[in-house]
């Protein structure tokens, strides 16, 4: 079975703080895909990053940050130096090679205070 | 340009009654997508279509029909709303599947209330 865990369910910092929203996920296959999406106010889901279980390189964007790390089946999103515009929902999700079936985390509302 | 379109934006009904939510996307993807997120923002997949045929039906009653005319529409038509149906309904689509890790590219939402 697969599971993501997003625990943090809001963030309230101060701009120009540094945040990192956590996602722990379980799965029992070797090949899968992990995903961060983003939702603004707006309502739309905005696609910010793909990683697959064979890279485990770090990506950076930016401000935007992610640490994937096997050995803890964790996939963190760090935002450097936030902005009022990053304050959204944040949803971490997995697609194991063996399933067709996305499994979306709860999300992290991020509120960031001018 | 829009990616992928839904319309309409807000739908605001009846119990009891049927409707449709249309969705197109333009990024000549292969596989497409309808969500549903509730009240809490549980996203929670409910159908997948491949080139028009259907991949993913993720336990969704049969009150619930995909159409996909051509591998860039796929409609939802809802039969005998109900008050759990209200939510808003995502409709995504991917180059590749799911099974691929295919990045899903998401519509704006429609948002359906019934009352």
């Amino acid at each position: 079975a697969q599971k993501v865990t997003q625990a943090q369910t809001e963030i309230s910092v101060v701009e120009k703080e540094d945040v990192t929203l956590d996602c722990v996920y379980e799965t029992r296959d070797t090949t899968y895909y992990l995903f961060w999406y983003k939702q603004p106010p707006s309502g739309e889901l905005v696609f910010l990053i793909r990683r697959n279980s064979f890279d485990e390189q770090n990506e950076i964007s930016g401000r935007y940050s992610w640490n994937f790390q096997k050995s803890t089946s964790s996939f963190n999103f760090t935002i450097t130096a936030s902005q009022v515009v990053d304050s959204a929902v944040y949803f971490c999700a997995m697609v194991s090679g063996g399933s067709y079936i996305p499994t979306f985390g709860r999300g992290t509302s991020l509120i960031v205070h001018p | 340009d829009t990616a992928v379109s839904q319309t309409p934006k807000y739908l605001v009904t009846q119990m009891g009654n049927d409707k449709s939510i249309k969705c197109e996307q333009n990024l000549g993807h292969d596989t497409m997508y309808w969500y549903k997120q509730d009240s809490k923002k549980f996203l929670k997949i409910m159908f997948s279509y491949n080139n028009k045929e259907l991949i993913i039906n993720e336990t969704v009653p049969n009150r619930f029909s995909p159409k996909s005319p051509d591998k860039a529409h796929l409609n939802l038509h809802i039969n005998s709303l109900e008050l759990g149906d209200s939510a808003v309904y995502f409709c995504a689509s991917s180059q590749e599947g799911l099974a691929r890790g295919g990045t899903q590219y998401f519509g704006p939402g429609t948002r359906l209330l019934v009352l």
